[in-house]
């Protein structure tokens, strides 16, 4: 199994909804990530867990609130987003040699 | 400042020519490099990646050829074909520790193969 699963593959909310977005891997890959692209622009790295321990978290706001649960599984908790956060939300684990292996994204749009 | 740039937002080639899309980077601590293909609202697919103490990689039509002393890289495509039209990103990779590694990415280069 080389394949990285998000859940759901779009959601759509209101600035005062609580929503979660959902990525498993059974790759056995000990780093998991969470990446947010907006269009025509490059994946930007917002959160890096390691062995389900948050090592990296690139100064983002508070209403994204990530959670490990297990080796396996990798949540991403959104309340009181703003419009503004409407993007593609890709999920990554990564192997040695330094490859990332990325889910399908979720299409988030914030109403 | 950044980091690795691809200066080409896009690349149009004729079905069945060499596309070659180029890369570079300032930052001399990157271990590997790496080359991701993506569609619109889709995840990015892994292609090809090259160890910073190797100077070429090949894998089927898709070669990866690294030159440290300019810091740059390229992924020549041999043949392309129409199914090769994606946006292709350009992708360093330094290690972060706890076997989790931080990838900076270019600004894509948009690639059209025409039949």
């Amino acid at each position: 199994d080389t394949e990285v699963t998000q859940t759901p593959k779009h959601l759509v909310m209101g600035m005062t909804n609580k929503k979660s977005l959902k990525c498993e891997q059974h790759m056995g890959h000990r780093a998991m990530y969470w990446y947010k692209q907006k269009a025509k622009k490059p994946p930007e790295l917002m959160f890096v867990y390691s062995y389900e321990k948050l090592s990296i978290n690139e100064s983002v706001p508070s209403r994204f609130s990530p959670e490990c649960p297990n080796s396996s599984l990798l949540n991403l908790h959104l309340h009181a987003l703003q419009p503004e956060d409407s993007a593609l939300y890709l999920c990554a684990s990564s192997q040695a040699g330094g490859r990332l292996f990325f889910g399908p994204g979720t299409r988030l749009t914030v109403l | 400042d950044q980091q690795v740039k691809q200066n080409s937002p896009s690349l149009s080639v004729q079905e069945g020519r060499i596309s070659i899309l180029n890369c570079d980077y300032t930052n001399s601590m990157f271990d590997y490099f790496l080359w991701y293909k993506k569609y619109p609202a889709e995840g990015p697919t892994f292609l090809i990646s090259i160890s910073s103490i190797k100077d070429k990689n090949e894998d089927g039509r898709f070669t990866v050829f690294l030159n440290k002393s300019a810091k740059h890289l390229s992924l020549h495509i041999v043949p392309s074909q129409p199914g090769d039209s994606a946006v292709y990103f350009c992708a360093a990779s330094a290690y972060s520790g706890a076997g989790s590694y931080q990838l900076t990415f270019g600004k894509g280069t948009k690639l059209s193969v025409i039949p």
